[in-house]
């Protein structure tokens, strides 16, 4: 069963950048052509398409955080990264993981504050 | 960027039949882009219903289907139960770019 977890700071602080981990168990990366993709949910809101990424390295960004925003990964870790930098209080949310036709983390809360 | 319009609210009743939608803004939406469902419940991570426009996973319960209805994508669900009381979003690529819908919230009353 696949399955996928988020790690990562819980508090940054404003200005700074945010890194999540997402390490998938279970079956490979690279077994599938499908996209692993990062979403957040601000408190009491809806759900937020970050951006995702292939085992190739193929990206594709939100374009209104595609400023801030680097996905990477790592297929001999069968791990893929979030990195948003400059971030306020406004990123304050829970940051999922998934590959979207299937599976989802549990989930992340970030909070940015000084 | 397109933004994807799903109705706020619905109710339904237990055993009836309800269907919520997913709008571009950009126009009819299409097999091309690859519609999502996704259910989620207080507190809980989403879950995926639907992908592909209308294949559901191993999971997901007989009752929810996903189709293209009148330029939308749409996600029925015949015979409602009370724990399908939940938040739905959609979402639609649009050349790989993603868009999730606003989101509704389906009271099983």
């Amino acid at each position: 069963q696949l399955q996928l977890q988020e790690s990562g700071p819980g508090l940054v602080k404003p200005s700074e950048t945010l890194s999540l981990t997402c390490t998938v168990s279970g079956d490979s990366i690279t077994n599938h052509n499908v996209h692993w993709g990062w979403i957040r949910q601000p408190p009491g809101k809806g759900l937020e398409w970050i951006g995702s990424i292939y085992y190739s390295g193929t990206t594709h960004y939100s374009p209104s955080l595609k400023s801030r925003v680097t996905i990477s990964v790592d297929t001999s870790k069968n791990q893929f990264f979030l990195e948003m930098r400059s971030v306020t209080a406004t990123d304050t949310a829970v940051y999922y993981c998934a590959r979207p036709n299937g599976y989802w983390g549990q989930g992340t809360l970030v909070t940015v504050s000084s | 960027q397109a933004v994807v319009t799903q109705e706020p609210s619905l109710t339904v009743s237990p055993g009836g039949t309800v269907t919520l939608t997913c709008a571009s803004s950009t126009g009819t939406v299409t097999s091309g882009h690859y519609a999502y469902w996704f259910q989620q419940k207080p507190g809980q991570a989403p879950k995926t219903l639907i992908y592909d426009t209308s294949t559901r996973r191993s999971w997901t319960p007989a009752r929810f289907s996903g189709s293209l209805l009148g330029g939308k994508a749409a996600l029925t669900l015949s015979g409602a139960q009370p724990e399908d009381e939940a938040d739905y979003f959609c979402l639609l690529s649009y050349n790989g770019v993603r868009v999730f819908g606003t989101g509704t919230k389906v009271t099983v009353l």
